[in-house]
């Protein structure tokens, strides 16, 4: 299967927002309601932020927030901090019990 | 807490194979599936496959089928991965992760192979 589109780097400054998209087909993103955000540091594993394409894990600030829109699925980082500079990525389950990722975002803040 | 804690770094020559393993804790080992995704240098995450930890299925991405195995011990909870006929574009940072329900949620810290002559 082929990754998910996602830009490969989105800037903001501090207090703004930014919104990352991944968009897929309708055999993934499109078709089902499993797509998750990741947020990888360099030299770290990547980071569950937003599962079932708009839940939040225990922990994760509210300003992180999911949203989909056929096969098009949206990660929104509102009001900025420097400690949100880092790779994004998306993952969408793409039936026949396999997965796909996204090619990663580099979000840096201004 | 959940943790996956990862074997160590590995240096291999072209054409062997690696295995690493994956030691879980803080939930039922059986319940739940490992996946496995690497990482080359500066790349995208690139799904491989799975293991269901209690049924023993399997599952692999079409990129790998042939040259990843995976097996589980059951009694230490742990989970391995070993890939074949390795080339140096398998130098990569390998990571095994826990699926709950549909969604990959916790991660490894990683494990590095480098494949070189």
């Amino acid at each position: 299967q082929s990754a998910l589109t996602q830009p490969r780097s989105v800037s903001g400054s501090p207090g703004q927002s930014v919104t990352i998209s991944c968009t897929g087909a309708s055999s993934d993103v499109g078709g089902y309601n499993y797509v998750s955000w990741y947020q990888q540091y360099p030299g770290k594993a990547p980071k569950l932020m937003i599962y079932d394409v708009s839940k939040r894990p225990s922990g994760v600030p509210d300003r992180f927030s999911g949203s989909k829109s056929g096969s098009t699925a949206s990660l929104t980082i509102s009001g900025l901090q420097a400690e949100d500079e880092a790779d994004y990525y998306c993952c969408s389950y793409a039936g026949e019990y396999t997965w796909v990722f996204g090619g990663g975002t580099k979000l840096t803040v201004l | 807490q959940v943790q996956l804690v990862q074997s160590g770094a590995e240096m291999k020559k072209p054409g062997a194979s690696v295995k690493i393993s994956c030691r879980t804790s803080g939930y039922t080992f059986a319940h739940y599936t490992i996946h496995w995704v690497r990482q080359a240098p500066g790349q995208k995450l690139e799904w491989m496959g799975w293991l269901n930890a209690g049924n023993l299925n399997t599952k692999f991405s079409q990129n790998f089928k042939g040259r990843v195995t995976f097996t589980r011990d059951t009694s230490a909870s742990t989970v391995s991965m070993e890939l074949s006929s390795l080339t140096s574009g398998d130098t990569a940072m390998y990571y095994c992760a826990r699926e709950g329900g549909y969604n990959i949620d916790y991660w490894g810290q990683g494990t590095l192979v480098t494949v070189s002559s």
